[in-house]
């Protein structure tokens, strides 16, 4: 079964500086997809940022961008120009298709003004 | 659009009791999910329908909970007879389909069971 790892319970940064979140996945699979979701306390899901495995290139969204390592099966999330508006739980999720999303543990995040 | 709609927002209800949590995906979704998510943890599948088609249901507990998607449509899940252990959010989550990956999640029902 596939199995998603957050390793860093909590992780905290000043404001406007750069922060990364760690993910390890294990997986025997080729094509998959990989995601960071940020659920703030109102509790809802949000997409941050996607990454197809058959794409070499790192996916980017504005100051979101992930480091993608798929032999190592890294999947790490850098947040740069951090904002208080970016305090907030990180799930790291990965999934096949149609399949259903597997998700990490969880960081939570603490931005220091 | 609007987004995946999730009611009721908060449900304290005493041991023993029934409770139901309603969704309604976003229009034209045809695979919706149902998650359990306990505190400080990540959310886990409870069952995955396509359209009104649970595809997946094996981490569903079938001794106390269970779920409809009666049109393709909506979806609601129920538990008889909640246990204290029941506590916990369950987030209810929309996609278009197969072809397309990303899902949308609605806010959640936390549920208290005193």
């Amino acid at each position: 079964a596939q199995t998603v790892t957050q390793s860093q319970p909590e992780m905290s940064v000043q404001e406007a500086e750069t922060v990364t979140l760690s993910c390890t996945y294990d997986t025997s699979e080729s094509d998959y997809y990989l995601f960071w979701y940020k659920q703030p306390p109102s509790r809802q899901m949000i997409l941050v940022i996607r990454q197809e495995a058959y794409k070499q290139q790192n996916a980017t969204e504005n100051r979101f961008s992930v480091n993608f390592q798929k032999a190592a099966k890294s999947f790490s999330l850098k947040i740069s120009d951090s904002q208080l508006g970016d305090a907030a739980m990180y799930f790291c999720a990965y999934k096949e298709g149609a399949q259903k999303l597997v998700f990490g543990q969880g960081t939570r995040l603490t931005i220091n003004p | 659009e609007a987004g995946v709609v999730q009611s009721p927002r908060y449900k304290i209800i005493e041991k023993k009791q029934p409770v139901a949590f309603w969704c309604n995906p976003i229009s034209g979704h045809n695979t919706l999910y149902w998650y359990l998510q306990n505190l400080g943890q990540g959310p886990e599948l409870l069952i995955r329908y396509e359209n009104e088609e649970a595809v997946d249901d094996s981490q569903l507990p079938k001794d106390r909970f269970s779920a409809e998607r009666l049109k393709g449509v909506d979806s609601t899940l129920k538990i008889q007879p909640a246990e204290l252990g029941d506590s916990a959010v369950y987030l209810c989550a929309s996609s278009r389909g197969q072809l397309n990956t990303e899902a949308f999640f609605g806010q959640g029902t936390r549920l208290t069971v005193v």
